[in-house]
């Protein structure tokens, strides 16, 4: 079955640490995105990536980076200068030119800082 | 700068009624507009989209209506059933660009 996986799902940070949100997709999809949900805030987009080896930063990029070496695989690190990483992390990726511009979804990854 | 807005944090509804999301948008440019839907712990899940070509779409229980003019679309959901509460978010894109989402509305429907 074709699909986005994201691992863990849940994961636990002290604080200064850095942490990598793993990201895998077997769609053949062109671009992959990072999104972080909190509460009442949306989907704010933090990285993404139209072809290997290239990147843009989004709304929310500092404290965080990325790395796309291979185009299944689009990792997360949340560094210890992001100021407030607890949140809900969403991996998302579709075909480019893509018809209809959506975007499938991973399961997400639930990041808290204990 | 929030390009899509979600004026509803939240909606509740009884089962059988019409649920109404309705979200507004404010960049002139965006020409696709999407419905999500996700439960708690998930990924959210594509549900319908419309063109700006046209004023509305329907997919079964779920409709969306776009009025350009007023920078305004709305997704109906008839009837609404007790599985279809969840979050549903709106988002649109400006020519094939990344989607810009609205900051979600969590609708409950009571049985």
């Amino acid at each position: 079955d074709g699909g986005i996986t994201q691992s863990p799902k849940y994961l636990f940070r002290k604080e200064g640490q850095n942490v990598t949100l793993s990201c895998e997709q077997n769609l053949n999809h062109d671009a992959m995105y990072w999104y972080r949900q909190d509460p009442g805030q949306g989907l704010r987009l933090i990285y993404y990536s139209q072809i290997v080896n290239d990147f843009q930063k989004g709304d929310i990029a500092e404290g965080y980076s990325v790395s796309r070496e291979k185009k299944e695989s689009f990792p997360l690190t949340v560094t210890s200068a992001q100021k407030n990483p607890t949140a809900f992390y969403l991996c998302a990726s579709r075909i480019l030119p893509g018809a209809s511009y959506g975007y499938t979804f991973g399961s997400g990854t639930r990041l808290t800082v204990v | 700068d929030q390009q899509v807005k979600q004026n509803s944090p939240s909606l509740s509804v009884q089962e059988g009624r019409i649920s109404i999301l309705n979200c507004d948008y404010t960049n002139s440019m965006f020409d696709y507009f999407l419905w999500y839907k996700k439960y708690p712990a998930e990924g959210p899940t594509f549900l319908i989209s419309i063109s700006s070509i046209k004023d509305k779409n329907e997919d079964g229980r779920f409709t969306v209506f776009l009025n350009k003019s007023a920078k305004h679309l709305s997704l109906h959901i008839v009837p609404s059933q007790p599985g279809d509460s969840a979050v549903y978010f709106c988002a649109a894109s400006d020519r094939g660009s990344r989607l810009t989402f609205g900051e979600g509305t969590q609708l409950t429907v009571n049985p």
